[in-house]
This record gives structure tokens, sequence and C-alpha cells, in this order.
């Protein structure tokens, strides 16, 4: 069965205090690697996909990184306004009507 | 900006009423999908449906459920029977033919029954 476990729950930061979220997993042969943000009561907004060990990708303070068990996103000198919970998913290459499974993200909270 | 719209945005019902959620998906999109997530908890993945058929659905998505594109524009959620435990956000997404796996995601549809 495919798992996915995002550490750490919750994240406290001060603005501008660079850190990591870890997204580990467990599928059957991976088609993809997504992360989104959700904020509080709104629909989760897709950032990135990563497809394979090595990938990395950057969008303003954050890059994701992959490797073949986990993935990281890295928030760099983060802003309040990245506050929000990151949801990390996985795409399985035996996924016929691409379902994604999502982990239970972490709630990053940036304070100015 | 093109995006998913759902309505309605919150629905209260009572326990044993039928209930519809519509989504308009994005207009070149052709995958369409049904999320659920239960307040604290994980996203869940209901169905997804292509070419007017499901092409998957979890184990959530029984007899109760069902999805229906009556037109061009409106990918619908059916729960016929509604229980306490469907009480959830409900989120359509939908995805463009070709890519490899973005979803495109609603502001989702709050569903209490009581």
């Amino acid at each position: 069965e495919d798992q996915v476990t995002q550490s750490p729950e919750a994240l406290r930061l001060q603005e501008g205090e660079s850190s990591s979220l870890n997204c580990s997993y467990t599928v059957s042969g991976l088609r993809g690697l997504f992360w989104y943000r959700q904020d509080p009561g709104k629909g989760p907004e897709f950032l990135f996909t990563l497809y394979s060990a090595g990938e990395e990708k950057e969008k303003e303070r954050l890059k994701a990184t992959l490797t073949k068990k986990e993935s990281f996103l890295h928030i760099t000198a983060p802003k309040p306004e990245d506050s929000a919970t990151y949801l990390c998913a996985v795409r399985p290459l035996k996924a016929a009507g691409n379902k994604l499974t999502f982990g239970g993200g972490t709630r990053v909270l940036v304070k100015p | 900006e093109p995006e998913v719209t759902q309505t309605p945005s919150h629905q209260v019902t009572q326990m044993g009423q039928e209930v519809i959620l519509r989504c308009v998906p994005i207009s070149n999109h052709l995958y369409f999908y049904w999320y659920r997530q239960i307040l604290g908890q994980k996203v869940e993945f209901l169905v997804s449906f292509y070419n007017n058929e499901i092409s998957e659905k979890s184990e959530i998505f029984d007899d109760q459920f069902s999805v229906e594109r009556p037109d061009g524009s409106n990918f619908t959620l059916k729960i016929r029977s509604t229980k306490l435990e469907d009480s959830a956000m409900y989120f359509c997404a939908s995805r463009e033919s070709g890519s490899t796996g973005e979803l495109f995601f609603g502001e989702g549809s709050r569903l209490t029954v009581l």
C-alpha cells in the first residue's frame, strides 16, 4: 500500500529563518511526487512535480528535492505570507486514474 | 487565470438526505476528480473520471456516491443518503490531457451532516 508521511507536523519559524520539510514515501513505482500549498479553508494549490531521484525544482523561496525514499521542501528566508500547510503527494505508476496519495501535511507558521 | 469553481461553498443537511455538489473544471481539462478532507485529516482520493466514465475509485466511493458530467462544463458528485461521517470538505480537481499529474483544485464545498 502506498504511504506518505510528512514531518514535522507543525513548524514555527521567525521571518528569515530557513528550514526544511520532509516527505517520506513508500510506493510501488513512482510516477511523480507533488508538493502543494494549502491555506486554511481552501483547496490545495500546486507547487512542484518531481519525477526522478536527484531532481530539484525552485520557485521563489521554495526548493523541492527528491531522493528514492523522500523529498524535501526547503524554505529559504521565509516571510509571513509563506505561512500555510504544505502537502506532499505521490502518484504511483500503477494508478490508472491519476490517484494521488497525500501525506498529512506540515503546518508552517512564519512570525514577523 | 483559469480556475476550478465549486458550489455550494457550504451545505448543511440532515442525515439521510441527498446532496449534490457541483464543479466547473478548467475548460480545456479532460480529467476530473473528487477528493475529500475530513477536518484535521489527510486529503483522500474518491474518484477519477475521464471520457464520461469512472477510471478509478477508492473504497470510500461506495454505492451511495455517484458522479456525472451532465453537460460540457459541469461535473457533479451526488451522495444519495448522507451519513454523519460524510461531513467533510469535498474538493473537485481537474487535469489537462498530456500532463503527468498536476491537479488543479477548487476551493472546496464544506458538507455538514446533522
